[in-house]
């Protein structure tokens, strides 16, 4: 089974910091794909960045990059130059193949990363 | 925006009572899904579709049932709602090869 190991419940950063978050994962499937979420305060899941496990770079959006090491199986998420509105809770998953080409989402547990002005 | 809304938003019922969310969307993607999230757990998936009348079990689905008679609603029903039911649920659609995009949420207490 796929499991997601996010490590560290909470963290704090001061604005305008770069701040990796971890995420660790296991599977056995050759193909699968690492996403990150935010999930600020009002709730909502927000997509922010997708590494398919046979891409050949690390995937970068804006100001969100993910350190994709396949040989550790992580995929932490770096964040440049923090802002205030970066303040909320961080999921990493994993796609789990499932029938007919659906795709299960497996999650961890989550960072709650909190932004210092 | 991905175009899928959740309603109701916000529910309290009473333990026993049968309760069903539904999801929407507006761009006739095949795929639907049905997550929880609990504190400590991050986001488990409870049944998911892969088209009209096609759905499936995810690794929470006990007490859940689900239906899909139209592409673009996907239901979630609690035939006898229980404490341990109380969480917030989401809907998500896949909009493309592998991004899942995510509703806004129901947050649902069964006192």
């Amino acid at each position: 089974a796929q499991k997601i190991t996010q490590t560290q419940p909470g963290m704090f950063v001061q604005e305008k910091e770069a701040v990796t978050l971890d995420c660790t994962y296991d599977t056995s499937d050759p193909s699968y794909g690492l996403f990150w979420y935010k999930q600020p305060s009002s709730g909502e899941m927000i997509f922010l960045i997708y590494q398919g496990s046979y891409d050949q770079q690390n995937a970068t959006e804006g100001r969100y990059s993910l350190n994709f090491q396949k040989a550790r199986k992580s995929a932490n998420l770096v964040i440049s130059a923090s802002q205030l509105g970066d303040s909320a809770m961080y999921f990493c998953a994993m796609r789990e193949n499932r029938n007919q080409g659906a795709q299960k989402l497996v999650f961890g547990q989550g960072t709650r990363l909190t932004i210092n002005p | 925006d991905a175009g899928i809304t959740q309603s109701p938003r916000h529910k309290v019922t009473e333990t026993g009572t049968p309760v069903t969310l539904r999801c929407h969307q507006t761009e006739n993607h095949r795929y639907m899904y049905w997550y929880r999230q609990d504190p400590g757990h991050g986001l488990r998936l409870i049944h998911y579709s892969y088209g009209v009348k096609d759905t499936d079990k995810g690794e929470v689905s006990d007490g859940y049932s689900v239906s899909r008679s139209k592409t673009e609603d996907f239901l979630l029903t609690l035939e006898s709602a229980t404490s341990s039911q109380t969480s917030v649920y989401f809907c998500a659609i896949r909009v493309a090869a592998y991004e899942q995009y995510f509703g806004p949420g129901t947050r649902l207490t069964v006192t």
